[in-house]
């Protein structure tokens, strides 16, 4: 399991773009990039995943440059509901089971 | 589908005190998991299960029994409860392979005085 890094928090104002960026320098060439997303007081949730380049859904964006050694999150024109703990995770896709999380990035949006 | 759930959401217990956590899946999931979480930390896991009948130890397993005797249900055992198994308590569930998506319960919140 490649070992991550990122920011412990961030502050954005309501409207703003926030970029979230994690360093995965020793990442394994069948490594995914996933993020999760937890509010307080409930549990994690799955917003996106990655392999190389550029992902969209509704929710965000993740980008992930050639070398793949970082990815960064994109929430476009952030909300008070966006308030929450953004943990960036990368795996192995062949014969691992266990997703660790670290302590993520916790994101505060002000009014 | 109801999803992940978790019973019961709140408890109190008294040291040395056994409990059990349940944890149940409507999806047929193969994969499920239990993670605590303590203030300021991550997630940190303690069992999983890959299959009914398989169960494996993950990071912080000590005071801790599971086993999975159907694909839905994968109830967490505290032995004999310590104050140092306060925390948040989550379940979680996934189709299979890692880069599946991974469901989480909404937790339940443990005291052990």
């Amino acid at each position: 399991l490649a070992k991550t890094t990122q920011p412990i928090s961030m502050d954005s104002y309501e409207g703003q773009e926030v970029n979230i960026t994690c360093s995965h320098n020793n990442i394994a060439t069948n490594d995914y990039i996933t993020w999760y997303q937890q509010f307080p007081s409930q549990g994690p949730r799955f917003i996106i995943q990655g392999y190389k380049t550029k992902v969209t859904n509704e929710v965000a964006s993740l980008f992930i440059p050639a070398d793949r050694k970082s990815s960064t999150l994109s929430l476009p024109r952030v909300s008070l509901s966006d308030t929450a703990v953004y943990y960036c995770l990368s795996y192995s896709g062949a014969g691992s089971y266990q997703l660790t999380f670290g302590k993520g990035t916790k994101l505060s949006v002000i009014p | 589908n109801a999803g992940v759930t978790q019973t019961p959401k709140f408890q109190v217990l008294k040291t040395g005190q056994s409990m059990t956590l349940q944890c149940a899946q409507d999806m047929n999931h193969e994969y499920m998991s239990w993670y605590r979480q303590d203030p300021g930390m991550g997630l940190r896991l303690i069992h999983y299960s890959v299959g009914a009948g398989i169960t494996d130890q993950g990071e912080v397993p000590n005071g801790y029994n599971v086993s999975r005797s159907t694909t839905e249900d994968f109830p967490l055992r505290l032995l004999s409860a310590a104050p140092s198994q306060t925390s948040v308590y989550f379940c979680a569930s996934r189709r299979g392979a890692i880069q599946e998506t991974q469901y989480f319960g909404p937790g339940t919140r443990l005291l052990v005085l």
